[in-house]
């Protein structure tokens, strides 16, 4: 299957600075980017979806001024958690899609993930 | 988003095959069934996914009622690399494309 990677996969920050966390496609173009967050023994909850040059849209009771989204090129999108604080510690998931095909190979594929720690 | 219904948690004998079931009985005719498993701290992993007959890859196969308001992800032959939280999810190919995840099914199994 597809392979998407993340970087780093794992941080640990002092409280009030921001992380920045990349999402890449290596061997398929990503049209198409999700961003999750996963807390302890819960599932993945949504925060935004962002299309290849375009704004990424979030979802309800995501800060959007938080959690910057940019997803400059079709293999790389990027995550900056702004003035981070303890709570925003979490397991951030990308996932990544090319819409332009079809069947199977439209299939969302996840990266392996990134644990913050902000102290 | 069309809802799923799974068991909490599921333990299966090493070498034994293994029956996942999913409820999806708001399940529209433009969804999708889609599978993902998640092992320990790691990413969600694409199994399956099907619409109306089954469907079989080299990871599993995917049993869908004919009514599609049910459906069962097969491991043929568990190993302790199968222990992960099994995701079974509603997908409209033609609409929102959004994945929601459920709580799954927390699969363990037993040497």
């Amino acid at each position: 299957g597809a392979v998407v990677s993340q970087h780093p996969s794992r941080v640990i920050c002092k409280s009030g600075t921001s992380v920045k966390i990349e999402c890449r496609s290596l061997d398929f173009q990503a049209t198409t980017m999700f961003w999750y967050r996963q807390f302890p023994k819960q599932s993945l909850m949504l925060m935004a979806t962002s299309n290849e040059g375009s704004k990424a849209t979030y979802e309800q009771g995501v800060e959007k001024d938080k959690f910057l989204i940019n997803h400059a090129s079709l293999t790389l999108s990027t995550l900056t958690v702004t003035s981070a604080h303890p709570e925003d510690s979490s397991f951030y998931i990308c996932s990544a899609r090319d819409g332009r095909l079809a069947g199977v190979r439209n299939t969302q594929y996840f990266g392996p993930g990134t644990r913050l720690t902000v102290l | 988003d069309a809802k799923t219904t799974q068991p909490n948690s599921m333990e299966s004998n090493e070498e034994e095959p293994v029956h996942l079931p999913c409820n999806h009985s708001t399940i529209s005719g433009t969804d999708y069934i889609h599978w993902y498993r998640q092992l320990p701290s790691q990413g969600p992993e694409y199994v399956i996914h099907g619409l109306t007959s089954n469907v079989n890859n080299r990871m599993a196969s995917l049993a869908i009622a004919e009514d599609r308001k049910s459906s069962t992800l097969i491991l043929h032959r568990a190993t302790l690399r199968d222990a992960a939280v099994y995701y079974c999810i509603l997908r409209d190919n033609f609409g929102n494309e959004k994945l929601t995840f459920g709580t799954g099914t927390r699969l363990t199994i037993i040497p």
